[in-house]
């Protein structure tokens, strides 16, 4: 069984700080790490996806690195805005697999 | 605005009732998703369809019946469901199936806005 794992469950941040989350996977079979932003009431859309140890990947203020030797990612996001509340999931790609198998996610909210 | 359609946005039936959840997409991909999520859970996969043939049941109970009656459209038919089954049901799409030849596959997926689902 795969198990992806995000940690923190949640997180309450003063808007203008910085944070970071972590997904954990499994390093073996790995073939891509995905992040995707799903807003309340809205669906699921896809940040980055990463397929190289080292992988380093940006969009506006926020951005993501891969460490696939020891199984995890980071998501950074620099100077929050209350648009960046949101719950943002992970998922594992496996060589030669069909689907992505999903963490629970990390709840961000941004407070004025 | 997103390119899934998923009707209805919400559903209350009762364990005799039989409904169905659809799903479209117009962006000429060729494989389907049915997950399921409940509450501060991650979305687990039901089913996957690849050019319009079941290719993953991830041991999905046969109370939920998946149908693809053509490239654009997924519906999950419910039937005799119990008040466990409530929860989060999202389509989604990718371009392409995955797991071709034994290959890597970084397919994104789109994702619908979820049909929300109470079971009485």
């Amino acid at each position: 069984i795969l198990n992806v794992e995000q940690s923190p469950q949640s997180l309450h941040v003063q808007e203008g700080d910085s944070t970071n989350f972590t997904c954990s996977f499994p390093s073996s079979n790995f073939y891509a790490l995905h992040w995707y932003r799903w807003e309340t009431a809205k669906s699921p859309e896809a940040l980055f996806v990463m397929t190289l140890n080292g992988d380093e990947k940006k969009k506006g203020q926020i951005s993501a690195t891969l460490n696939t030797k020891e199984g995890y990612s980071y998501l950074y996001i620099k100077g929050s805005q209350p648009e960046d509340s949101a719950t943002y999931l992970c998922a594992f790609t496996g060589w030669g697999a069909q689907k992505l198998v999903f963490g629970q996610g990390t709840r961000l909210t941004i407070n004025p | 605005d997103t390119e899934v359609t998923q009707t209805p946005k919400h559903l209350v039936m009762g364990m005799t009732n039989k409904k169905s959840l659809k799903c479209e997409q117009h962006m000429g991909h060729r494989a389907m998703y049915w997950y399921k999520q409940k509450a501060k859970k991650p979305p687990e996969l039901m089913f996957v369809y690849s050019y319009e043939k079941l290719s993953i049941n991830e041991s999905v109970p046969s109370r939920f019946s998946p149908e693809c009656p053509n490239s654009s459209l997924l519906n999950l038919h419910l039937h005799a469901l119990q008040p466990e089954d409530s929860a989060l049901y999202l389509c989604a799409s990718s371009q392409e199936p995955g797991g071709a030849r034994g290959q890597g596959w970084t397919g994104e997926l789109f994702f619908g806005e979820g049909s929300r689902l109470t079971v009485l």
